[in-house]
């Protein structure tokens, strides 16, 4: 079993809907991240949580501790949110800095 | 423009024939690192630096070496590439301390023959 899991693995919206990826994770982490790759394959780092929630204009993202589990949402969505959205974990072992990385959510919003 | 930049963009050698792929950042970040990117596998950590003389193992750095004499520059040596070293790889930095984020390269596309 993978240390960090997403679902879904595909996901089709139609412009405008309300999107909800998820991440589980299965070791103690200092903290979460969510990524977002474009097509174009550059990554953009979009939230580094530890604890609660975080928001940037249309997307938002939390985090349960206690259950190991992130949630990222979009509001509604625009086609150019079409993109893979990567959950990655940093350890809580001390002075761990290794990134665990989940496979990755492909997100298509159609217009 | 705060940037972390990687050279080449995509190459292509041949097995055994030793190649450096450049990553440098002009954000002053101590923390650097080397990704690699392949389908099915997803992201995977190959090395990381938290600052100058200091670097440390990820997930998957066999057959890969590393150097960090500057802050800036972090780069990834094949010493003999092979064609399972075929994939994208990625470096990124960022400050050290808890609230930190990472600005990531654009990526380099290797293909090994």
């Amino acid at each position: 079993k993978n240390e960090v899991e997403q679902s879904p693995q595909n996901l089709t919206a139609q412009e405008g809907e309300f999107i909800t990826i998820n991440c589980s994770y299965s070791v103690g982490i200092s903290a979460l991240h969510w990524l977002q790759q474009h097509p174009g394959g550059g990554i953009v780092s979009l939230f580094m949580l530890s604890s609660g929630k975080k928001k940037h204009g249309r997307l938002i993202a939390t985090i349960n501790i206690q259950e190991k589990h992130s949630s990222l949402h979009i509001t509604a969505s625009h086609p150019r949110d079409s993109a893979v959205y990567i959950c990655a974990v940093r350890g809580s072992q001390g002075g761990s800095e290794k990134l665990v990385f989940g496979k990755g959510t492909k997100l298509t919003v159609n217009p | 423009e705060a940037q972390v930049t990687q050279n080449p963009r995509y190459l292509i050698t041949v097995t055994g024939k030793k190649l450096t792929v450049t990553c440098s950042q002009n954000m002053n970040h101590e923390y650097m690192s080397w990704y690699r990117q392949d389908p099915g596998l997803g992201l995977r950590q190959i090395y990381y630096s938290m600052n100058v003389e200091v670097t440390d193992k990820g997930d998957v750095p066999e057959g890969y070496k590393v150097s960090r004499k500057e802050k800036r520059n972090f780069p990834l040596i094949l010493e003999s590439p092979s064609p399972n070293q075929t994939s994208l790889y990625f470096c990124a930095s960022s400050l050290t301390g808890p609230a930190r984020g990472y600005t990531f390269g654009s990526g380099t596309r290797l293909t090994v023959v």
